[in-house]
């Protein structure tokens, strides 16, 4: 069965330019979350979607956008890059919206320059 | 504010070791807890997960956790150390009744030595 798969794996943009990634869950998982891991640091909560509705926000500016679609795949996408959105972007699902386990996919690798 | 600390940013255990990781949250009631590992390139792997109940935890790859409630931690142990376990490892919670939402810490190293 296929884990949880991102998309690009790795990216460069410069300033102010805008990108998006994207996600699809583990098969049945109804639960969307993104997270940012910068270098030397733990993931930070950005999103959780369930039943494509946002079901959490963490503390990142409004250049933060996401989107659940109805095959529960997902976009996560930032405005106006800045050098510090150059980060490692997790998603992971899981099947229901409480705490539970969260699979991870390998994550998209962003450099912005 | 709710915290998790992981006070060593790199540690480094022989081969065949016993290894202790260490991490304390500050919350206002008992989280859920939880451990994953990230190997270079990787995404990251759930160990075990503590919710209620037994506070010695199993999980996988050999490891365990024991959840102190009067000292906010819950390290991670391991009694034999292999080489393939070099990698960053995260202790993470979530607040009970919410959403999966988790909250990390910065994460430990663990290089293992010949």
């Amino acid at each position: 069965d296929a884990g949880v798969t991102q998309s690009p794996t790795h990216l460069i943009k410069t300033r102010g330019q805008h990108v998006t990634l994207r996600c699809s869950p583990i098969s049945g998982h109804k639960s969307v979350s993104w997270y940012q891991q910068v270098l030397g640091q733990g993931p930070q909560f950005i999103f959780q979607y369930y039943e494509k509705e946002e079901r959490g926000r963490g503390n990142f500016p409004d250049r933060f956008s996401a989107r659940q679609f109805p095959n529960y795949s997902s976009e996560l996408n930032v405005n106006a890059l800045l050098l510090g959105d150059s980060a490692l972007y997790l998603c992971a699902s899981s099947s229901g919206q409480g705490v539970g386990e969260l699979f991870f996919g390998e994550g998209s690798r962003l450099t912005v320059l | 504010a709710q915290s998790v600390t992981q006070p060593d940013i790199h540690i480094t255990v022989s081969e065949g070791a016993s290894l202790e990781l260490r991490c304390n949250y500050s919350y206002g009631a008992t989280p859920y807890l939880f451990w994953y590992v990230q190997s270079p390139g990787q995404g990251l792997q759930l160990l075990l997960k503590y919710f209620s109940g037994d506070t010695l935890v199993q999980g996988i790859k050999g490891f365990e956790a024991e959840f102190k409630r009067s000292q906010s931690s819950f390290n991670l142990r391991k009694p034999s150390v292999h080489w393939s376990d070099a990698a960053e490892y995260f202790c993470a919670v979530a607040l009970r009744g919410g959403y999966s939402t988790l909250t990390f810490g910065k994460g430990t190293m663990l290089l293992v030595s010949p």
